[in-house]
Parts: C-alpha cells; structure tokens; sequence
C-alpha cells in the first residue's frame, strides 16, 4: 500500500500569500497518478488537480500541481477567501488507493 | 452535468449490515468506475472500493470480507453493503464516478452513525 504523508498538518495564511502543500509517497506514484483535492466544511471534496499537474474543469489557474515519483506539491499563488478549506492528496496508481491525511490551510 | 445522491439509513445497529445507494442523473453509468469512499466524523478519507460498469470490481483489503459494491444498470444506481458493522463504520459515506480509478464526479455524502 503506497502511504501518502502530507505536510504541514495546518497552515497558517492571510488572503492573497502564496500556499505550498506537499505530498510525499511511501514508494513511486507510476505515470503521477497524483490528485489533489479541496475540501471545506460539510462538503464534498471537489477535484482540483490530476494527472500532478493537470487542472480540472474550472478550476481557476492560480491552483497548481508539480512533482513526480515522491514528492508532489500543490500551490495556490494568490489566496482567495474561498481557498481557505481542507486538501488531500490521493493516488489512484495503485491499489488499493489511498488518500493523505490532510492539509488544513487556515486564515491567520 | 452528472449528479449522485447517496441514500440510507442514518442509524444502523453494531453486528448489522450497512446498505447505501447511489442514484445517477443526468449522465450513464456506462463506462465508468463508481467508488464508495467514506470520512469518519474529523478525520481523513478512505477507499472502500469501486464497481466497474462491467461489474467487476476492487475493495480495500482493510475492507474486503465485509464489503460489496454493486450496479444496477437498469436503474442506473451503484449499490454499498458492508456487513458486521462497529462504531468505527460510523462516517460519512461519498460515492463518486470516476474514468480510470480518479474519483471525479462525487456525490454530496451521507452520514451513517452505528449504533445500539
């Protein structure tokens, strides 16, 4: 089982900085079967990026994903009010798939 | 724009099996995964697992002896049964659609409390 640990647990930002999360795999993600996604609270996660670097449908381009084999980062360069949630990683390579544990992007 | 609704019971007995639908609207289920994918109460994400629309089908092995996944194309739903229920079943359960084994269409999920 490939284990995805994601850092840092919570972030702390104000509207308009730079967010960097990361994603770091147990073992290689094959062809960056890596996705991000969004949660907030009482709702379903929302996918944002897939493929590490390929953004879904209407998702704004100030999200954006990068890395290969361990070690993935998802940035948002200019934080929006609606940002501020929750984002897991997830790989879908390998089975069984698997999610991070989360990374909590709060306003400061 | 496809949308999925899960459906159940909220409450369900320890030792009791847990049993969940998915309606599809306004997409087919043809040609897709359909995973199950549940969120305890504050805490991460976890695959259950996902039925191809051919039928077949890959659990999470944490999960696999209690777990069946399911369609019924002619009412374009995807079935959840997990048997033997604790208090660590208590979540909230999402299923979303997926092409290959992305989960990108997600239902809003429904929260299942085990319980006596």
């Amino acid at each position: 089982e490939i284990v995805l640990t994601q850092s840092p647990g919570t972030l702390s930002l104000s509207p308009g900085e730079r967010a960097t999360l990361s994603c770091r795999a147990s073992q290689s993600v094959s062809s960056s079967y890596l996705a991000w996604y969004q949660q907030k609270p009482g709702q379903a996660p929302r996918l944002l990026i897939y493929g590490a670097s390929t953004r879904a449908t209407g998702i704004p381009d100030r999200f954006s994903g990068s890395g290969s084999g361990t070690d993935f980062t998802l940035t948002i360069s200019r934080l929006e009010p609606e940002d501020f949630a929750v984002y897991y990683c997830q790989q879908y390579c390998c089975s069984p798939i698997t999610f991070g544990g989360g990374t909590k992007v709060e306003i400061k | 724009q496809v949308q999925l609704q899960e459906s159940g019971p909220g409450l369900v007995k320890p030792s009791e099996t847990l049993s969940l639908t998915c309606t599809v609207s306004g997409g087919s289920i043809s040609s897709y995964y359909w995973n199950w994918i549940r969120q305890p109460p504050g805490k991460g994400l976890e695959w259950i697992g996902y039925v191809y629309s051919s039928g077949s089908t890959n659990y999470n092995p944490s999960l696999k002896s209690r777990v069946t996944i399911s369609l019924d194309t002619s009412k374009n739903l995807s079935s959840l049964k997990l048997s033997s229920v604790t208090s660590t079943d208590t979540a909230v359960y999402y299923c979303a659609r997926g092409t290959g084994w992305l989960a990108q269409n997600w239902g809003q999920g429904t929260l299942v409390t085990v319980s006596s």
